[in-house]
Parts: structure tokens; sequence; C-alpha cells
């Protein structure tokens, strides 16, 4: 199995704040990384796929980049909906693979 | 537009089988490859299987000897089963779908179903 590691696990930023996270896959995966944005109570929302096309109606604050094994998503400025758990996914062969997920909180 | 509704018990007993069923609406079940997705209560994201209309499967190797998947064609339904359940399978259980002929991603996600397995 592709193992994804992601971090940092939570982070608190303040509105406007730009923020990286970033995910780390354990052999190359090209760029078959998508990123999911997910609310309590709520099923995963895709942001990015094929690591940095935005989905339609993303706002472009989201990006995404990289290749082979190290991917980021950057939020440029961070608004009070952006406060959310985000994954990333590896889907370059099966058993698909999430990463542990990174919880942006409010400072 | 396409939706995705899980339906299946949400309490089942130690030991016992889960079953849960997801219902294509609004689009054919062919165009898309389907998934089930668990996320325990305050845990990550977990892919445990794969269908295609055909009938091609993948699944988790750490469960697979315990997984079934199937699909209905003619219901617009695919189907999980999960056996020897214990408190450890206690998930919101999705089902999603990638577009076929689109890069590889989960556009397409059910509401959640949360099963509690318990005695």
């Amino acid at each position: 199995d592709i193992q994804m590691t992601q971090s940092p696990s939570s982070l608190s930023a303040s509105v406007g704040d730009r923020v990286t996270i970033t995910c780390r896959a354990s052999q190359g995966i090209s760029t078959y990384l998508n990123w999911y944005q997910q609310k309590p109570g709520k099923a995963p929302k895709v942001l990015v796929y094929a690591a940095s096309s935005l989905q339609s109606g993303v706002p472009s604050r989201f990006s995404g980049s990289g290749s082979g094994t190290d991917f980021t998503l950057t939020i440029s400025a961070l608004q009070p909906e952006d406060f959310a758990t985000y994954y990333c996914q590896q889907s370059y062969t099966m058993p698909f693979t999430f990463g542990g997920g990174t919880k942006v909180e409010i400072k | 537009q396409v939706q995705l509704q899980e339906s299946g018990p949400e309490v089942v007993q130690p030991s016992e089988t889960l079953s849960l069923t997801c219902t294509v609406s609004g689009g054919s079940i062919k165009n898309y490859y389907w998934s089930w997705i668990r996320q325990p209560p305050g845990k990550g994201l977990e892919w445990i299987a794969y269908i295609y209309y055909t009938g091609d499967t993948n699944y988790s190797p750490s469960l697979k000897s315990r997984l079934a998947i199937s699909v209905d064609t003619s219901k617009n339904q695919f189907s999980l089963k999960l056996t020897s359940v214990t408190a450890a399978d206690t998930a919101v259980y999705y089902c999603a779908g990638m577009k076929v002929g689109a890069p590889r991603y989960f556009d397409l996600w059910g509401r959640g179903t949360l099963v509690t397995v318990s005695s």
C-alpha cells in the first residue's frame, strides 16, 4: 500500500493568513493526488484534483502543487468558512489511501 | 445531477454481518467507478472497496477476507457486506464515485451513514 503522510496534523490560524499543508507519498504517484475538505457531520468535498487542478466552484484562494512524492495545498488568505479538516488522497493505484488529515482551527 | 444515498441498519451486533446499499439516482451507474469509504468517529478516512458495473472489484487488503461488494445495474445500486464485525468497525460509511474517463478523484459522495457495532 502507498502510505500518505500529512503535516501538520492540526494548525491554528487567523482569518487572512496564508496556510500550507503538506502531503508526502511513500512512493512516487506522479500527479495522482487529490485534496478534500471536510466539515463536521458532512461528507468530504474535493477541492483540488490531479495535484493542481481546481475543482469547479472552488474559490481561487485554494491551490495545489507537487508531483512524485511531495505535494502541498495552499490557502492564500484563510476565510471563516475554511476552518475544517483537509485530507490528501492518492489515486495512483488501489488501495486508494488517504492522509491522516489536517485540522485547521481558529486562532 | 447524480446523487447517492446509503441505506442499511444503524446498529449491528458483534460477530454479525454489516450490510449497506448505495442507491444512485439522477444518472447511470455505468458512468462511475464506485467505492465505499469509512470514517470511525473522530478519525480519518479509510477507503475499503471498489466496484465497476462490469463486476470488477478491488478491496482493502486489511479487510479483504471479510468484505464483499456487489452491483445491481437494474436497480442502480451497489452494496457492501462486512462479516464478523467488531467495535472497530463502528464508523460512518460513505459511498462515493469517480467519473469514468475523468481524472481519478471522488467527486460524488453520499451523506454517509453511521453504523454502530454494539450488543
